[in-house]
């Protein structure tokens, strides 16, 4: 069964740095665009980062760039969410997603079509 | 950024209703979305890509339509278990954005 399963989240004060791992089984991360996607408490989902294949195509939300760094293991099959300068704002479900390219008609479609049961980052003094 | 307005917020709707939710792109997106549900504490779900090619495994009463700026999902005969919150998500650009989220409850 092809699955990905995050951990890494807690509680964590303003400024302090956490990383956040997911780990993919079923499947090799590496072939494929990764994201994560935060959901804050009573929220909407928002999408957070991308990696593309072969470590290119590295995409931030604004609120999230110059503080957060995604990366990928390819020797664990993890992909990783490093958070530094987290904030109240942070808190948040943070959701590992893949992307999976379908072809039609010579264009291909994104979807996020396997995600995680997701992890809690919560920031709070 | 694109932004996706998703309506309505919320709905209140019966077993066996029609309900059809919309999103519109703030600029031209092609058919470049997806619509997804998500149950209470759980993950999302994919349920269409491409704006109306349903994924394997999601009944057929649901459906896709739209293309450029203008988008809906349909869901014929409500069933139970599809009391959810759904949302749409652009993937044709970046930073991908998604619609507020629409909440389907009794």
């Amino acid at each position: 069964e092809e699955q990905v399963v995050e951990s890494g989240g807690g509680l964590v004060q303003p400024g302090g740095s956490l990383r956040l791992s997911c780990e993919a089984s079923g499947f090799s991360l590496s072939s494929y665009q990764m994201h994560w996607v935060r959901q804050a408490p009573g929220r909407g989902l928002e999408w957070v980062s991308s990696l593309g294949e072969k470590n290119t195509g590295i995409y931030y939300v604004e609120s999230v760039k110059g503080r957060f760094t995604i990366s990928r293991d390819n020797a664990k099959n993890s992909l990783y969410l490093q958070m530094n300068s987290l904030r109240a704002e942070d808190t948040a479900v943070y959701y590992c997603a893949r992307d999976f390219d379908h072809r039609q008609n010579s264009l291909y479609y994104d979807s996020f079509d396997i995600w995680g049961q997701g992890t809690l980052v919560t920031v709070s003094s | 950024a694109t932004q996706m307005t998703q309506s309505p917020s919320s709905l209140s709707a019966s077993v066996g209703d029609r309900v059809i939710i919309t999103c519109r792109a703030s600029q031209g997106i092609r058919n470049d979305l997806g619509w997804y549900q998500q149950k209470s504490g759980k993950a999302p779900k994919l349920l269409i890509y491409a704006a109306s090619t349903l994924q394997s495994g999601v009944p057929s009463r649901f459906s896709g339509s739209g293309s450029g700026t203008d988008f809906t999902l349909t869901i014929t005969s409500l069933q139970p278990e599809d009391f959810a919150t759904y949302y749409c998500l652009q993937d044709y650009t970046y930073p991908r954005t998604f619609g507020q989220g629409t909440k389907v409850e009794v």
